[in-house]
């Protein structure tokens, strides 16, 4: 079973739209940390999430992890084709990267 | 600022032949990882090295996998006797100390 889950699966929105993609696991959370993929490539790390009630922006991308640090969200505001890609949610276990677990990821489409 | 690179891109073979891929992380980072990820999945954790020690090996696939960091500094990934169920991307990603990782663009293996 998937240690990491997130929601939805897959997203198609109209460019200027605002947007959430969740990421939901099974265990109290290390660190958290969002990364994005485009189709045949590496991943590009976004943001790393900490402490309990956290917030962090970069440009139009928001993530927030949760009180309990078992939930986190990714909030795209006024997006655009260039948002378009796979976004992965990783989680570390034990702090020190050994037992690091990703989510199966969450397909965003974003419409012209 | 050079990041993490990895070669080939891409790599066609036969069932049955073995494969050697290679990484090399970025020049300051002491911690190096493996990561395999099939499609419509996340990364699934190989192995990690502190250095050119292997601290965790336990979730290679099988003991046809190895992977060695002589010096500390690249690294190589093989397959020994690939079946078909190993193709996939590679995935290697390096961190200084505690993460993030940072990740190159992956090698993808396609057997015949």
């Amino acid at each position: 079973s998937q240690e990491l889950e997130q929601s939805p699966q897959s997203l198609i929105v109209q460019e200027g739209k605002n947007l959430t993609i969740n990421c939901t696991s099974s265990k109290t959370l290390y660190g958290l940390y969002w990364y994005k993929q485009k189709y045949g490539e590496g991943l590009i790390f976004l943001m790393m999430l900490q402490k309990g009630g956290e917030e962090k922006s970069h440009e139009k991308i928001t993530a927030k992890l949760d009180e309990k640090k078992q939930q986190s969200s990714l909030h795209i505001t006024a997006s655009q084709p260039s948002h378009a890609g796979i976004y992965l949610c990783g989680a570390d276990w034990d702090n020190y990267g050994q037992n690091f677990v990703f989510g199966p990821g969450t397909r965003l489409s974003v419409l012209p | 600022d050079t990041g993490v690179s990895q070669d080939p891109r891409h790599k066609i073979t036969k069932r049955g032949q073995n494969v050697t891929f290679r990484c090399d992380p970025i020049s300051e980072h002491n911690r190096l990882y493996w990561y395999r990820q099939t499609l419509g999945q996340g990364p699934e954790f190989l192995t990690y090295f502190q250095n050119e020690a292997q601290l965790e090996k336990s979730r290679l696939l099988s003991d046809r996998f190895s992977a060695e960091r002589p010096k500390g500094s690249f690294s190589t990934l093989e397959i020994q006797r690939t079946e078909q169920g190993d193709s996939a991307m590679y995935l290697c990603a390096s961190s200084f100390r505690s993460l993030p990782q940072h990740f190159g663009d992956g090698t993808r293996l396609s057997i015949l």
